[in-house]
């Protein structure tokens, strides 16, 4: 089956840690993206990639890093510079349908940093 | 970027429809209309997309007003696994970028 996978689902971290978030679809997508989701809140892109090698900023990226080394891998380092890091996130890719772009997203990981 | 305007949250009673409504003022000639859900613990799924004209798919339909500053979802008969969490968001067909607000927490009573 295709699909996006996202590993582990529940990730634990001490403060001052830095910590990678697995991101990998098998959907043969060109665009990836990696939001995050606070409780009662809606998605906020933090990084997003159009193709390989290549990423962009979204409106959250301070105190994460991301890179696109192969077309179906993402991964996403939290960084212990990133303030307020527990959270819930989501990885997704789109292709390219009817002049827009589906998105389809992964299970998502929550971590939580104490 | 464009904003959309939704109410926090809905109730259905099971087996009626459901009329999700989104307000986009600031909507542009080339952002296109996407609805996503999302339930608990889980990622957004795509429900529907359109521009101008209203769509229908086996999920749902869409209605775009005719000056789109709005747009409504219609669930055609609500089941307890439509309650969820429903995302009304723009995006310019030039960019990868999706803006997602708050949502309408849809509940659905048996």
């Amino acid at each position: 089956d295709g699909g996006i996978t996202q590993s582990p689902k529940y990730l634990f971290r001490k403060e001052g840690q830095n910590v990678t978030l697995s991101c990998e679809q098998n959907l043969n997508h060109d665009a990836m993206y990696w939001y995050r989701q606070d409780p009662g809140q809606g998605l906020r892109l933090i990084y997003y990639s159009q193709i390989v090698n290549d990423f962009q900023k979204g409106d959250i990226a301070e105190g994460y890093s991301v890179s696109r080394e192969k077309k179906e891998s993402f991964p996403l380092t939290v960084t212990s510079a990133q303030k307020n890091p527990t959270a819930f996130y989501l990885c997704a890719s789109s292709k390219y349908i009817v002049r827009t772009y589906e998105q389809y997203f992964g299970p998502g990981t929550r971590l939580t940093v104490t | 970027d464009a904003k959309t305007t939704q109410p926090n949250s809905m109730e259905s009673n099971e087996e009626e429809p459901v009329h999700l409504p989104c307000n986009h003022s600031t909507i542009s000639g080339t952002d296109y209309i996407h609805w996503y859900r999302q339930l608990p613990s889980q990622g957004p799924e795509y429900v529907i997309h359109g521009l101008t004209s209203n769509v229908n798919n086996r999920m749902a339909s869409l209605a775009i007003a005719e000056d789109r500053k709005s747009s409504t979802l219609i669930l055609h008969r609500a089941t307890l696994r439509d309650a969820a969490v429903y995302y009304c968001i723009l995006r310019d067909v030039s960019t990868y970028k999706y803006i997602f607000g708050t949502g309408t927490r849809l509940k659905v009573l048996a």
